[in-house]
């Protein structure tokens, strides 16, 4: 399979934890994002990659929420301190950005979160 | 600033029939537009696009043209399938830009 793929993809926790998803991309894509889908809403950016680069943040990613890119390939998104409004379906999307890009994007399935 | 607007679902149309799912966009420049389709179970897909006015997107016989004038980019397909119920969620990404912004997601069931 060479699609997107996140790991875990539901995680049940308490008030108060951390949590961290993970998140494997296309392999010749160079550029991630990370999107926060609630019920009833669409995807919300969170944060933008392009390499190991974190190049763009959303005023949604309060400083609970740290992402990293170590060697420009998987991510990880870490969630501290969690509250119940971070009960969430967190999306991994990628993309190129080489010749021909048309801004398409590439989603897993969801990491889903559910804080009690 | 940049935003998407689609009609709020859901939807439950009887196979075969026609579809139109209406979406339109506010945004500063020249955006690309794009639908994007949820299976049950499943991660979103993009369905079809348009990078430019008056271009025409269309997949699997869906369709949807990019209409400058009105802001729009509705969804159409002639006679539905059951195969395609799902979550149907509008896009755009301005030109060069990094980040997409989405509609809320039109819910369709189609019944046999």
């Amino acid at each position: 399979d060479t699609g997107v793929s996140q790991d875990p993809r539901h995680k049940i926790t308490k008030r108060g934890q951390n949590v961290t998803f993970r998140c494997d991309p296309i392999s010749e894509h160079n550029r991630l994002y990370w999107y926060r889908q609630t019920l009833g809403q669409g995807p919300e950016f969170l944060t933008y990659f392009q390499n190991e680069a974190q190049l763009e943040k959303s005023r949604l990613l309060s400083d609970r929420f740290s992402a990293e890119r170590p060697k420009g390939s998987f991510s990880t998104l870490e969630i501290q301190r969690t509250e119940q409004g971070d009960s969430a379906m967190y999306l991994c999307a990628s993309s190129s950005s080489g010749g021909g890009y048309t801004g398409e994007l590439f989603f897993g399935e969801g990491s889903r979160l559910t804080v009690l | 600033g940049n935003s998407v607007t689609q009609m709020e679902g859901p939807v439950t149309l009887s196979e075969e029939a026609f579809l139109t799912i209406n979406c339109t966009y506010t945004a500063t420049g020249y955006p690309s537009l794009f639908w994007y389709v949820q299976y049950p179970g499943e991660g979103l897909q993009l369905l079809l696009k348009a990078t430019k006015a008056d271009d025409k997107g269309s997949n699997k016989g869906f369709e949807a043209t990019y209409r400058k004038e009105t802001t729009s980019f509705h969804l159409e397909k002639g006679s539905v399938q059951v195969s395609d119920s799902a979550v149907y969620f509008c896009a755009l990404i301005k030109l060069l830009g990094n980040q997409f912004y989405f509609g809320t997601g039109t819910s369709l069931t189609v019944i046999p």
